[in-house]
């Protein structure tokens, strides 16, 4: 089991570039979802997933953009990067919605300039 | 609003000595509790979790204790190790809510 994969490991953008953080789980996990870890706020929730077809928001979901069309796979989407996106940004999935322990991929810093 | 807090950014112990990390919360709906670590460039792992109608959970040499009242979590590490070393976070959620709070982290140095 390769658990919870994130691409790229690192990725520079200009303000106003879109990109797409992949991330893909080979637990067969329902819950899947995306974090930003910043420096002194711990990790804040952006988009979940408790199914293929089904996302709703976290904490911070503005900017950001998700789908799931398979239950592997939960891309994070930034239409129109801004410098106060420049974050490290982790994966998880979990095998239970909501209150049991995640999974959780390398992560991918992105820096927004 | 920070709704979970670790107030200590840092704490250094020495190996065999007991490490006490601390965390506080402010939404009395959490009722489930967990601690994660997180080595550098690597994602959090799972350490232990404690759900509300417990006070403790023990996991080895890992304990985390719940104060309700308080509203306070610790996690114990007896004896400490320098593998320890990591960054300790703690985080809280409610049942059947998907939105799981953190705190900003404790970094955790075991002196050999």
């Amino acid at each position: 089991n390769a658990g919870v994969t994130q691409t790229p490991k690192f990725q520079v953008l200009k303000t106003g570039q879109s990109m797409t953080l992949q991330c893909a789980q080979d637990m067969n996990h329902e819950y899947m979802s995306w974090y930003r870890q910043d420096p002194g706020m711990g990790l804040r929730l952006i988009h979940y997933s408790v199914g293929a077809g089904i996302t709703d928001q976290g904490e911070v979901p503005n900017g950001y953009n998700v789908s799931r069309s398979t239950t592997e796979d939960f891309p994070l989407r930034l239409l129109s990067a801004a410098p106060s996106q420049t974050s490290v940004y982790f994966c998880a999935s979990s095998p239970r919605t909501g209150r049991y322990e995640q999974y959780f991929g390398p992560g991918t810093r992105l820096t927004v300039t | 609003d920070q709704q979970v807090k670790q107030n200590s950014p840092s704490l250094s112990v020495q190996e065999g000595r007991i490490s006490i990390l601390n965390c506080d919360y402010t939404n009395s709906m959490f009722d489930y509790f967990l601690w994660y670590k997180k080595y550098p460039a690597e994602g959090p792992t799972f350490l232990i979790s404690i759900s509300s109608i417990k006070d403790k959970n023990e996991d080895g040499r890992f304990t985390v204790f719940l104060n309700k009242s308080a509203k306070h979590l610790s996690l114990h590490i007896v004896p400490s190790q320098p593998g320890d070393s990591a960054v300790y976070f703690c985080a809280a959620g409610i049942y059947n809510n998907n939105d799981m709070r953190f705190g900003a982290g404790t970094r955790l140095t075991v002196k050999p």
